[in-house]
């Protein structure tokens, strides 16, 4: 079974920091992957979505993505972080069978002001 | 569009009451999903309908049921609620099942179980 590994559990940075965010994902196949967010208090949205072509996803709010095949990996990342910018993140990826999500653990992002 | 719609926002349950929550969407998706989230352990998979007329379990169905009851709606129904059932609840629909439609998801149940 597909599975995915999200290394940072909480995160804490100042603004203006980078931010790379590491999720990891079991299956060897062509992948479907996925970064949400979940300010407080709020559903999930969509940030980017990968699903072929060009490695480096580009999503809303500044935020990217780089698919590195090689290394079964789909970092999140944002050159300079805004308070705006605290909620959870989920990276996910699809599952070939019947359209299922498959999450990570999500990981609690801080940005002090 | 008002997307995905869930009710309650909330809920308070004893243990062995029973409840259904509600869900439903209208951006004529064929493919719709139940998930809880707790903390740590990310969104987990109920069960999901790849479309009307037909459910399947996810990772962790036991002790729910669901109800396709046409392509807008899917219910969620715990039978008898247990404190392990406590949680928060999150709908969602997709275009097209298996296919690389994104999931949008509802505004989530937050329920308690005493």
């Amino acid at each position: 079974a597909q599975s995915v590994s999200q290394h940072n559990h909480h995160v804490i940075l100042s603004e203006a920091a980078s931010l790379e965010l590491g999720c990891n994902y079991s299956y060897g196949g062509t992948v479907n992957l996925f970064w949400y967010v979940q300010y407080p208090g709020q559903h999930l949205q969509l940030l980017l979505k990968y699903f072929s072509g060009d490695p480096l996803v580009k999503g809303i709010k500044g935020f990217e993505a780089e698919f590195i095949k090689s290394k079964f990996s789909f970092n999140l990342r944002k050159p300079s972080v805004q308070w705006s910018d605290t909620a959870e993140y989920f990276c996910a990826v699809l599952d070939n069978q019947g359209g299922k999500l498959i999450f990570g653990q999500g990981t609690e992002l801080s940005v002090k002001p | 569009n008002a997307g995905v719609t869930q009710t309650p926002k909330f809920q308070v349950l004893k243990t062995g009451q029973s409840m259904t929550l509600q869900c439903a969407q209208d951006m004529n998706h064929n493919s719709m999903y139940w998930y809880r989230q707790d903390p740590g352990m990310g969104l987990r998979l109920i069960y999901y309908s790849a479309s009307e007329g037909t459910t399947d379990k996810g990772e962790v169905p036991n002790g729910y049921n669901v109800s396709r009851l046409n392509k807008r709606e899917f219910s969620l129904r715990l039978e008898s609620a247990a404190p392990s059932q406590t949680s928060v609840y999150f709908c969602a629909s997709s275009g097209l099942a298996g296919t690389h439609n994104e999931q949008f998801f509802g505004p989530g149940t937050r329920l308690t179980v005493l």
